[in-house]
């Protein structure tokens, strides 16, 4: 299957900070990826979608201006998580749609955010 | 929209016995229905996927059954094994590209 990978793997960082997560399409060229965010012992939250050289779209409740992304190529989309708080704490989760099947999403290792 | 609930939500077999997560969706429109298994801490893997032409799709251990009348699709996993412990989560493709997500059924078996 397509392998799709994330950085950092885990991040810890300071209230007030910014963090940027990025995810990668490593063997493929995604023109659509996903940004979804998981608390413990929950199901995925679909937060935004991204689309190579457009802005994203988000899902109703999701702050645009605190959830920056940016699918700048076909392999990468950055998720920047600004002013981080501690209620931002969470998992987070990239996925992608390849070029030959528009249905399957291919999901990233996650990225596991720590506010203090 | 589309809403995908999922039972149960939590399930204990004992190794070498089957296994059966069902799920229900609300969108007759939906089309794709594929089964994650996600382990701790890392992210979703995709297991099986079946389409809504197809009734049945089997991997070796691993099946899921599909019905389209009833708005429901269930994935079975026969003669279970200890690192198939994990967390479950179906879905059912909404608007656009979007998937929706079940809760997710964690899986325990045990030796």
């Amino acid at each position: 299957g397509a392998v799709v990978s994330q950085h950092p793997s885990w991040v810890i960082c300071k209230s007030g900070t910014s963090v940027k997560i990025e995810c990668r399409s490593l063997d493929f060229q995604a023109t659509t990826m996903f940004w979804y965010r998981q608390f413990p012992k929950q199901s995925l939250m679909l937060m935004a979608t991204s689309n190579e050289g457009s802005k994203a779209t988000y899902e109703q409740g999701v702050e645009k201006d605190k959830f920056l992304i940016n699918h700048a190529s076909l392999t990468l989309s950055t998720l920047t998580v600004t002013s981080a708080h501690p209620e931002d704490s969470s998992f987070y989760i990239c996925s992608a749609l390849t070029p030959t099947d528009s249905d399957t999403q291919y999901f990233g290792p996650g990225t596991r955010l720590t506010v203090l | 929209g589309e809403n995908v609930e999922q039972h149960p939500s939590t399930l204990s077999v004992q190794e070498g016995d089957s296994a059966v997560i069902k799920c229900t969706y609300s969108d007759s429109a939906s089309n794709y229905f594929p089964w994650y298994k996600q382990e701790l801490g890392k992210g979703p893997q995709l297991i099986i996927d079946i389409r809504s032409n197809v009734g049945e799709k089997k991997d070796q251990r691993i099946a899921v059954t599909l019905n389209k009348t009833a708005k429901h699709f269930s994935l079975h996993i026969t003669e279970t094994q200890p690192e198939d412990s994990a967390v479950y989560f179906c879905a059912a493709d909404g608007s656009g590209q979007n998937f929706v997500f079940g809760p997710g059924t964690r899986l325990s078996v045990l030796p």
